[in-house]
């Protein structure tokens, strides 16, 4: 079964402060993903990738960066924090194309 | 940008009874439509997915698409208080597997 690990699984950061959630999934899959989750939006999609060095621009991406490193690991980058980046965030990973996604268990982000 | 929306927002059933979600999307193009549930402090699972006009069965889930009316809909039967959960739909957009969710049906089975 597909395992995609978030760390870490909360933080709490300032208006302004430096946030980076890790993502690593241990499949091989080539396309890795980063949702952020708000009651009332449902899943947004932040930044994703199909291969090391790759970066596409989601849905809702300003304000982050993303950074995929190797296969393997997929980090999102938030460099001026501000409170309106108060989520629940998700990482996701897929084979391919019409593939099914595997999540990870989240981080929940705060920031005062 | 494809749009996902989901009725009704919360759903209340009594084990036993047959719960129904739905779900309409934009882009009649899409390939499949999946439904993924989430249960408190998880990340989403995926439940289903269909490409075909027409039903699909798996278990006590059935699924309906209907790409001229672009409505989906979930129905599980015999509902079980271990099917409490969102349920959130799911369509395609673009290239690279890019999905667009709704903002989910909370379902909630009392025994």
């Amino acid at each position: 079964e597909a395992a995609v690990t978030q760390s870490p699984r909360n933080k709490v950061t300032v208006t302004g402060g430096n946030v980076t959630l890790s993502c690593r999934q241990t499949n091989s899959h080539n396309y890795m993903y980063w949702y952020r989750q708000d009651t009332g939006h449902g899943l947004r999609l932040i930044h994703y990738s199909y291969g090391a060095g790759n970066l596409q621009i989601g849905d809702v991406p300003d304000g982050y960066k993303a950074t995929r490193t190797t296969q393997e690991d997929f980090f999102l980058l938030l460099e001026l924090a501000s409170p309106s980046q108060t989520s629940l965030y998700f990482c996701a990973s897929s084979a391919g194309s019409q593939n099914t996604l595997y999540f990870g268990a989240g981080t929940r982000l705060s920031v005062l | 940008q494809e749009k996902v929306q989901q009725s009704p927002e919360s759903l209340i059933v009594p084990e036993g009874a047959m719960s129904s979600l739905n779900c309409t999307f934009s882009n009649s193009a899409s390939q499949s439509i999946w439904w993924y549930q989430q249960h408190p402090g998880k990340g989403p699972e995926a439940l289903i997915s269909i490409f075909s006009n027409g039903n699909k069965k798996e278990g006590r889930l059935t699924v309906y698409l209907n790409r001229a009316s672009l409505h989906v809909s979930l129905h599980i039967r015999d509902s079980q208080p271990s099917d409490s959960a969102v349920y959130l739909c799911a369509a395609p957009s673009g290239s690279f597997n890019k999905l667009t969710f709704g903002a989910g049906t909370r379902l909630a089975v009392c025994p």
